[in-house]
């Protein structure tokens, strides 16, 4: 089983639309998690990272359920400029220690 | 925030041919990671980069094929030894563990190889 797995897509969504990305990983000792973009032919950027408790950065809202080991990114009101493939990542014990990558979302939103 | 600067973008290299891909960053980083992504595909790590030691690997890739070099904080070379058209795939280095980012992991901007 990989370590983590995300919703294969990919979504074709209008301008305005809401999208929400689904992502699980199978080991329970991780601690960190976050989203990260990647743009074509561009390297993965750190977009949010997740916590606990929920959090949001305007748009965008992450959710994480420890005991489900789920994790998931809300889109409100797309932006052609969010058409990117969408990472999950996951990072176990130190927090410095290696990201496992999910195979990523890819988003494409047209007007 | 941070800056890698990753060398060279991109290349075209003959099959049994070596190529060394660099990695600077403006500031002094914990830890520094290889990746390699083949298209449409996940990240996969190759190997931690270890300041002053070897590279710890990951299963599946070997120092012979990808020597690894860390000689301070700010830098780091993956060599891609003995090339085959199986090496064809985009590298990339990250780094994680500044004052400033604290324990965001942050990346070059990939080197596309081409193995013909």
């Amino acid at each position: 089983r990989k370590e983590v797995e995300q919703d294969p897509g990919p979504f074709n969504v209008p301008e305005g639309a809401t999208v929400a990305f689904n992502c699980t990983y199978s080991n329970s000792a991780s601690q960190s998690f976050f989203w990260y973009r990647q743009d074509c032919r561009k390297e993965p950027k750190l977009l949010m990272s997740v916590y606990s408790s929920g959090n949001e950065d305007g748009r965008f809202t992450a959710q994480l359920n420890r005991a489900s080991q789920y994790i998931s990114l809300l889109i409100r009101d797309s932006k052609l400029s969010d058409s990117a493939t969408y990472l999950c990542v996951v990072r176990r014990g130190s927090t410095l220690g290696r990201l496992y990558f999910g195979r990523g979302t890819q988003l494409t939103v047209w007007p | 925030s941070a800056v890698i600067s990753q060398k060279p973008s991109r290349d075209i290299c003959q099959r049994g041919t070596s190529l060394t891909i660099q990695c600077q960053v403006d500031s002094q980083v914990t830890m520094m990671f290889w990746y390699r992504q083949q298209p449409g595909q996940s990240l996969t790590l190759i190997a931690t980069a270890n300041q002053g030691s070897e590279a710890t690997y990951e299963s599946g890739f070997v120092i012979d094929k990808f020597p690894i070099s860390r000689p301070n904080l700010t830098f780091s070379t993956l060599t891609v030894s003995n090339m085959s058209p199986e090496d064809s795939s985009i590298y990339l280095c990250s780094g994680s563990g500044t004052v400033e980012l604290n324990t965001e992991a942050f990346f070059g901007q990939g080197t596309r190889l081409t193995v013909v």
